[in-house]
């Protein structure tokens, strides 16, 4: 399969650890992206290549993968950081990108 | 810093054309392959096309095959995406976004969006 599987919704409480999951056959070879999308904001970078992160992009936010599956932490989560996340990498097939559905986090 | 600045959206009708363009600004435009990315209204990101630096080959998401064309003019620092025949399945917002540098990210910087409704 080319495609990559993203859980639509998921809660932190303020201050508390949350993992974002994206799942997928191509992860096996490429490592993932993420990207926070704010309403009427574009796509904004945040983790690439498994675990670094672009300049201004707090340290709360890592990244990490295994097998098929990558994942996005966010330690001591914020108000702030309430978005939608979605993960991106190559399809192994075919030359195009996959981006997974998007996980909405709610911070309560 | 790096910039990506889109125009060109609008309504149109079923059947109807567009042209979206993108101007870069703050790095080598011709070093970097350009991706189109677009959004339905209240749905993810859904990869659409890519043009590598040069322009030597482009990709195309299977929906819009043989509808859309990317293409660029790296001595105006422009890139485009003809949408012909459009349907209204293609109302969404549209990104460009860098490709990233080697060994970086896919996708690094995104252009603002451009809204293209296509409604009769």
């Amino acid at each position: 399969s080319s495609e990559l599987t993203q859980d639509p919704a998921v809660s932190v409480a303020l201050g508390q650890t949350v993992r974002i999951t994206c799942q997928g056959d191509s992860l096996r070879t490429y490592y993932a992206g993420w990207y926070q999308q704010k309403p009427g904001q574009a796509p904004l970078l945040v983790i690439y290549n498994k675990n670094n992160r672009p300049s201004g992009i707090p340290d709360r936010f890592s990244g990490s993968n295994s097998g098929n599956t990558a994942s996005l932490t966010i330690t001591g989560a914020q108000a702030d950081d309430e978005a939608d996340y979605y993960c991106n990498t190559r399809d192994t097939i075919n030359p195009r990108v996959l981006f997974g559905g998007g996980t909405r986090l709610t911070v309560v | 810093q790096v910039q990506l600045v889109q125009s060109g959206g609008g309504v149109v009708q079923p059947g109807g054309s567009l042209r979206l363009s993108c101007v870069a600004s703050g790095f080598t435009f011709s070093n970097f392959g350009i991706h189109w990315v677009r959004q339905a209204p209240g749905k993810g990101l859904e990869w659409v096309a890519f043009i590598r630096f040069d322009g030597s080959d482009q990709y195309y998401v299977d929906s819009i095959k043989g509808r859309f064309t990317i293409s660029r003019d790296n001595s105006r620092n422009t890139l485009y995406l003809q949408m012909d025949s459009l349907r209204n399945e293609d109302t969404a917002l549209y990104y460009c976004a860098r490709d990233g540098p080697s060994r970086g990210p896919l996708i690094d910087y995104w252009g603002q969006g451009s809204l293209v409704t296509v409604s009769s």
